[in-house]
Formats: C-alpha cells, sequence, structure tokens
C-alpha cells in the first residue's frame, strides 16, 4: 500500500512571494489533514477535510493560507504572501474513519524556509 | 480545550537501561491516546494507541485517567530506540493535538 504522498520535499522562497503544496493522501482515506510543525515543536493542525469539504479551518490564518481538496483526493496548500514565521515542516495526514480506523498516516512532509 | 505535554525535551539512556518517556494530558471527555515516532530521516509513524493495550516494539503505555497521563515505557532500551516520540491526543473531532516531543538517545 502506497503511503501518503507530498510533493515538493523543500522549498526556499522569500517573504512575500508565493508557494504551494501537494498532497496525495493513501487510496480510500476520507479524511485529509494538513500541520504546520516549528522547529522545536509538535505538529499543530491547520485544516481537517472529510471527501471534499472542510470539517474545522479554525487554526488557518486565513488571510495568508488557503487549502483546497476539489474531487475529495488531492489537495494543495497555498500561503500567499508568505512570512519568515511561516518557516516550518508541512505535514499532511490521511485516515480511514472512526474507532479502529482512526489512525493517522503521515507524509514525509515539506520544508519551507522563508528568507 | 485539549493539551498534551512532555516535560523533558531531551531524554538519554545507556543501552538496556529502563526509559520511561512522560506525557500528561487535559482533556474535558474520554480521549484517545497515541504515541507517534519519527525515527531519523523518516516520516513520523504510529508506535501504539491505548485502546489497542498492545506492546510494540517492547514499548507499552498506560492510559491513568486519574493522574491524566499516558506514560511511554520500556524495560531495556535499545540503541535502535532513539528517536523522537511525540504523544497525542485525539477528541471527538478525531483531531490530534501532539505534545513537543521528546528526543531519546540511547548511549551503547
Amino acid at each position: 500500500e502506497a503511503g501518503v504522498a507530498q510533493s515538493p520535499r523543500y522549498k526556499i522562497i522569500e517573504k512575500r512571494q508565493s508557494v504551494a503544496f501537494w498532497c496525495n493522501p493513501i487510496s480510500g482515506h476520507a479524511t485529509l489533514y494538513w500541520y504546520q510543525q516549528i522547529l522545536g515543536q509538535g505538529p499543530k493542525l491547520l485544516i481537517q477535510f472529510q471527501n471534499n469539504g472542510v470539517v474545522d479551518d479554525s487554526q488557518l490564518p486565513k488571510d495568508r493560507f488557503s487549502a483546497e481538496r476539489l474531487k475529495g483526493v488531492d489537495s494543495t496548500l497555498k500561503i500567499q504572501p508568505a512570512k519568515l514565521e511561516d518557516s516550518a515542516v508541512y505535514l499532511c495526514a490521511s485516515t480511514l474513519g472512526w474507532g479502529a480506523k482512526n489512525i493517522q498516516y503521515f507524509g514525509a512532509g515539506t520544508r519551507l524556509s522563508v528568507l | 480545550a485539549q493539551r498534551v505535554t512532555q516535560p523533558e525535551k531531551l531524554l538519554s539512556v545507556f543501552k538496556g537501561a529502563p526509559v520511561e518517556l512522560k506525557c500528561n494530558y487535559s482533556y474535558s471527555g474520554s480521549p484517545e491516546l497515541f504515541w507517534y515516532v519519527q525515527y531519523s530521516r523518516q516520516r513520523l509513524q504510529l508506535l501504539l494507541r491505548h485502546i489497542s493495550r498492545e506492546s510494540i516494539k517492547g514499548f507499552t503505555a498506560d492510559l491513568n485517567k486519574g493522574e491524566t497521563s499516558f506514560h511511554l515505557k520500556k524495560p531495556f532500551a535499545q540503541e535502535e530506540d532513539s528517536a523522537m516520540y511525540y504523544c497525542a491526543l485525539s477528541g471527538s473531532a478525531r483531531q490530534l493535538t501532539f505534545g513537543s516531543g521528546t528526543q531519546l538517545t540511547v548511549l551503547p
């Protein structure tokens, strides 16, 4: 079974530029998450999708961050414009569902450096 | 609000010694607790979850609701256990709240 795929693995941009990250979850996983992990901290949830609908985006800085999952499979996360404090690893995770299936599988992440 | 606290950022033990990674949580309902591990240059992966009540790679963790703790233990540490360990809590919304992690180093 293929895991969660993310690209690119690394990205370096200057502040005020735009950047986008892509995630392909495990086949059949309806729920998809984006996390931000700042150096020295645990991952922090940004947004949760159930199929192509947003379940929770309360921690997403909506003035500069946006995310979509148009067909309920792939997802993109965009930052526009980027700030220095956005430097972090962006993790995508997916899960099959409730109960015994409530295990999140993580991608390798995209490491963003904003200069 | 839900919160997970891992008081130790760094923990070093010698090979063969017991190891305990501490995790305390705050949640008003009935949480589901997890331990995730990240080995060097690998992705974050599930180590164990409290509802499974199983031992993975010799590690166990017991949910103590009275002390709101979910400490991770292993009686005899191995060098391959060196990694970053994250405790995480899932509430009713199936979202994970992570602690800040403990870097475990097992010395030869």
